[in-house]
């Protein structure tokens, strides 16, 4: 099972919105809506930000909000914040009844 | 509160096996699958597979299969990962996380596993 396809880094200015894409297949992403996301700030733990494709968790921040079309997911953080640089990882059930992660982004608040 | 707290970090030779434990607290252990995976120095994450801590059943991630083995001590909401045979590439830090409507919502700390010889 290949890793999602996510681009290594985005970045944006505090208060701007930036997208985070995840490519895959029509055996994982293209076919169930068990995406999710997930942040991880340097020598932690990854933190659960939306799943199923577009549901926050209680206490996650509405300024985070997901998507999908086709085989893509995109994760959308809106009125960045210096808090949100962090490492973002997407996530899908597959086919073969396992899971697979996207290759990951590294977000930069300017 | 909700968490999953992990055994602490391992230095093991190439060839040896490693068992990490994750112990469950706050919530019914039988009722969440646990998930393992595990992100090499700077390098992304890697399913490894899952445990039913109700039935003991596993389903491991293709690469892995024959080589990790997950199991669970219900008296103590505890799961555990074992992998043989280590490589030096097999460095990394290992998480347990539970899952919750195909995500995983709560993670252990995170244990690191370093090959040395």
């Amino acid at each position: 099972q290949s890793a999602l396809t996510q681009p290594a880094s985005v970045s944006g200015s505090p208060g701007q919105s930036i997208t985070i894409s995840c490519t895959g297949t029509s055996s994982d992403v293209g076919v169930y809506n068990s995406v999710s996301w997930y942040q991880q700030h340097p020598g932690k733990a990854p933190k659960l930000m939306i799943y199923d494709v577009s549901n926050r968790p209680s206490g996650v921040s509405n300024r985070f909000s997901g998507s999908k079309s086709g085989n893509t997911a995109s994760l959308t953080i809106s009125g960045l914040q210096a808090e949100d640089e962090a490492d973002y990882y997407c996530s899908s059930y597959t086919s073969s009844t396992s899971y697979v992660f996207g290759t990951g982004t590294k977000v930069t608040v300017l | 509160q909700v968490q999953l707290v992990q055994s602490g970090a391992e230095v093991k030779k190439p060839g040896a096996s490693v068992k990490v434990s994750c112990k469950a607290s706050g919530y019914t252990f039988t009722g969440y699958y646990i998930h393992w995976v595990r992100q090499a120095p700077g390098q992304g994450l890697e399913w490894m597979g899952w445990i039913n801590p109700n039935s003991g059943g596993t389903n491991y991630a293709q690469k892995f299969q024959g080589w990790v083995t997950m199991t669970r001590d219900t008296s103590i909401s505890t799961a555990y990962m074992e992998l043989s045979r280590l490589r030096y590439d097999d460095a990394a830090v290992y998480f347990c996380a539970r899952s919750s409507v195909e995500a995983f919502d709560i993670w252990g700390q995170g244990t690191m596993v370093i090959v040395s010889s």
